[in-house]
């Protein structure tokens, strides 16, 4: 099955600076990755994904890379605010192969994002 | 309606009690999902639902019992848990598998 590795555990920035998460996956397969925010007591939110036959996406201060050869993508973010502390979990799947109408996304263990004032 | 909607947002129940969680989704998506979280960790699966249908159960003990009625409604009914069935149970839709959206959950506490 799929295993993805997401690097840092926690992540401590200031106002303003970029942030950068790393996550690896292992099966070739995968073609759908998205990335998920979550406050405290909130639920996981659709920040930002990607697709296998696409390498970076933007989205204001938002972006995500992909490098299918080696297996992985990152999150970037830039112009960091205290509204962008959170944790943050990347994930992998091969989405709707096959015909089916459901995706088995495999998590990684989650960046808590802190930025400072 | 974009949202996933589910209730309770927060149950406590004893270790003989009977209860169910509920979620709904009029995004017409076909694919539903349940989720347990706990702290500081990833979402785990649990089970999804294809077309109304049960798709993937992830060994998920018999104490969980999940439901389709209908392309709307997913529920989980409760029996019998342990203390350490404790967590936010989270429950997502998706169209085609891809873009799954995430209900705000439900904070179980089991004594």
């Amino acid at each position: 099955g799929e295993n993805v590795e997401q690097h840092p555990s926690t992540l401590s920035v200031q106002e303003g600076d970029s942030a950068v998460i790393k996550c690896t996956y292992s099966d070739s397969a995968s073609n759908y990755f998205p990335w998920y925010k979550q406050e405290l007591g909130k639920r996981p939110q659709l920040i930002i994904d990607i697709r296998s036959n696409v390498g970076e996406k933007k989205d204001q201060r938002i972006a995500v890379t992909l490098n299918k050869t080696a297996k992985h993508f990152s999150l970037h973010i830039t112009e960091t605010q205290p509204e962008d502390s959170a944790v943050y979990f990347c994930a992998a799947t091969y989405g709707s192969a096959g015909g089916t109408s459901y995706g088995k996304l495999t998590f990684g263990q989650g960046t808590i994002l802190t930025v400072h004032p | 309606d974009t949202e996933v909607t589910q209730t309770p947002k927060h149950l406590v129940m004893g270790m003989t009690n009977k209860k169910s969680l509920k979620c709904e989704q009029h995004m017409g998506h076909r694919a539903m999902y349940w989720y347990k979280q706990k702290a500081k960790k990833p979402p785990e699966l649990m089970f999804v639902y294809s077309y109304e249908k049960l798709s993937i159960n992830e060994s998920v003990p018999s104490r969980f019992s999940p439901e389709c009625p209908n392309s709307s409604l997913l529920n989980l009914h409760l029996h019998a848990l342990q203390p350490e069935d404790s967590a936010l149970y989270l429950c997502a839709s998706s169209r085609q598998g891809n873009e799954q959206f995430f209900g705000p959950g439900t904070r179980l506490t089991v004594l």
